[in-house]
């Protein structure tokens, strides 16, 4: 079946316009990750939802930066007055109920702040 | 809290030679350690965990507790296996990863 797909997979913006990226996961997933890719950095983790529990937004590195997802499938993370140092490839992950520990990747999306 | 060190950023090997991928953790409890790889133009993919003991595509790693280490071992390297290979570690019932930096494998020919 389709994996996890996002979109844009590319998007440019100015600084201080707000973006939204998507991310739709394999179905029947029940636990979806957010996570920034960004060079010296690693990956970093940013938000993760499970089911109808409340999301651990432990990662998120400013107010400016929120996500939601509805109807326990597709997830939006919107990034708010956009800065320089949120440019990166942002990361959608979701994994299978009783298979935590495996997460499946998307494409991801490159967002350049300029 | 826990860390993921990947100490090189570069790696590079000749094909056929053995390759040794470092990474270290910090974390107080029991980790789940794994190593994700991603090859160019690729989504980031499970190689393998360190509970399955598992010797996927040549690849080894053993979980030393006492030297908190996770290294990635390939006694013959190929040219296919030029990608990026990030070290993670999940200490939450849930499987949130803290990943390392990041290794950029390089296998010439």
């Amino acid at each position: 079946g389709a994996g996890v797909s996002q979109s844009p997979s590319n998007k440019v913006t100015e600084k201080g316009k707000d973006v939204e990226l998507r991310c739709d996961p394999i179905s029947g997933h029940t636990a979806l990750y957010w996570y920034r890719q960004s060079l010296g950095q690693g990956l970093e983790f940013l938000i993760y939802f499970q089911g109808n529990s409340a999301p651990d937004k432990s990662g998120l590195p400013s107010d400016r930066f929120s996500a939601e997802r509805t109807g326990g499938s597709v997830s939006t993370l919107t990034i708010q007055r956009t800065q320089q140092e949120d440019s990166a490839v942002y990361l959608c992950a979701s994994t299978p109920s009783g298979a935590t520990y495996e997460q499946y990747f998307g494409p991801g999306t490159r967002l350049t702040v300029t | 809290a826990q860390r993921v060190t990947q100490p090189e950023k570069l790696l590079s090997v000749f094909k056929g030679a053995p390759v040794e991928l470092k990474c270290n953790y910090s974390y107080s409890g029991s980790p789940e350690l794994f190593w994700y790889v991603q090859y160019s133009r690729q989504r980031l993919q499970l190689l393998l965990r360190h509970i399955s003991r598992e010797s996927i595509k040549g690849f080894t790693a053993d979980l030393n507790k006492g030297e908190t280490s996770f290294h990635l071992k390939k006694p013959f390297a190929q040219e296919e296996d030029s990608a990026m290979y990030y070290c993670a570690l999940s200490g939450t019932s849930y499987g949130k990863l803290t990943f390392g930096q990041g290794t950029i494998l390089t296998v010439h020919p």
